[in-house]
């Protein structure tokens, strides 16, 4: 069926350098494109989103980049801080129907001081 | 207020019991969801209300009845639950296609 996935269930950093994390998807028709922080015991909180007529979105300390070619989106996180610790999940949706976000797997970021 | 609200925040039931999950938005959303999470696990869709009506229903079984009295209200009613049911269970709205805002959750154990 069709999933979105991530390739490193864990990443550890330290502190102050930059963080990447990836994702597969492989629904073509996908068009929106969120990735969400999950901090334990806590719901998912919206970081930073991005649309398919888009290839690169900034918000303070994050980047998200889309390769559509590749069906591939990853999360930068900027000179990442212990607070960045958590699980970091993308998203995808098709527009235009019931907005179905259908989540991936996730990937855990521990920042080491 | 940009606040989803669920209550309780911890249930523990037993197989027999019937009991019910309330979730609580006042920024004017017209869709709200349900999602399943198990430990370790991504968020799974359970079902999405738009205007107050069911519109998917993600194939879950009828122990679960989900429930929308008005716009700003989703309830998840639960009946002769498993304990393979435990999980947490996190409500969202969105104001239309885009962005979810999630509440955070309740925790649900069943013995």
């Amino acid at each position: 069926g069709e999933s979105v996935g991530l390739h490193l269930p864990t990443l550890s950093v330290q502190e102050g350098d930059n963080s990447i994390i990836n994702c597969a998807y492989s629904n073509s028709a996908s068009d929106y494109f969120i990735w969400y922080k999950q901090e334990s015991g806590k719901g998912p909180q919206f970081i930073i989103d991005i649309r398919s007529n888009m290839d690169k979105r900034q918000g303070q300390r994050v980047t998200v980049l889309l390769n559509k070619t590749v069906k591939h989106l990853s999360l930068q996180i900027a000179a990442t801080q212990p607070g960045d610790s958590a699980v970091y999940f993308c998203a995808e949706s098709i527009s235009g129907g019931y907005n179905k976000l259908i989540f991936g797997a996730g990937t855990r970021l521990a920042v080491h001081p | 207020d940009t606040e989803v609200t669920q209550t309780p925040k911890h249930l523990v039931m037993g197989m027999t019991n019937k009991k019910s999950l309330k979730c609580e938005q006042h920024m004017g959303h017209r869709a709200m969801y349900w999602y399943k999470q198990k430990a370790k696990k991504p968020p799974e869709l359970m079902f999405v209300y738009s205007y107050e009506k069911l519109s998917i229903n993600e194939s879950v079984p009828s122990r679960f009845s989900p429930e929308c009295p008005n716009s700003s209200l989703l309830n998840l009613h639960l009946h002769a639950l498993q304990p393979e049911d435990s999980a947490l269970y996190l409500c969202a709205s969105s104001p239309g296609p885009g962005e979810l805002f999630f509440g955070e959750g309740s925790r649900l154990t069943v013995l």
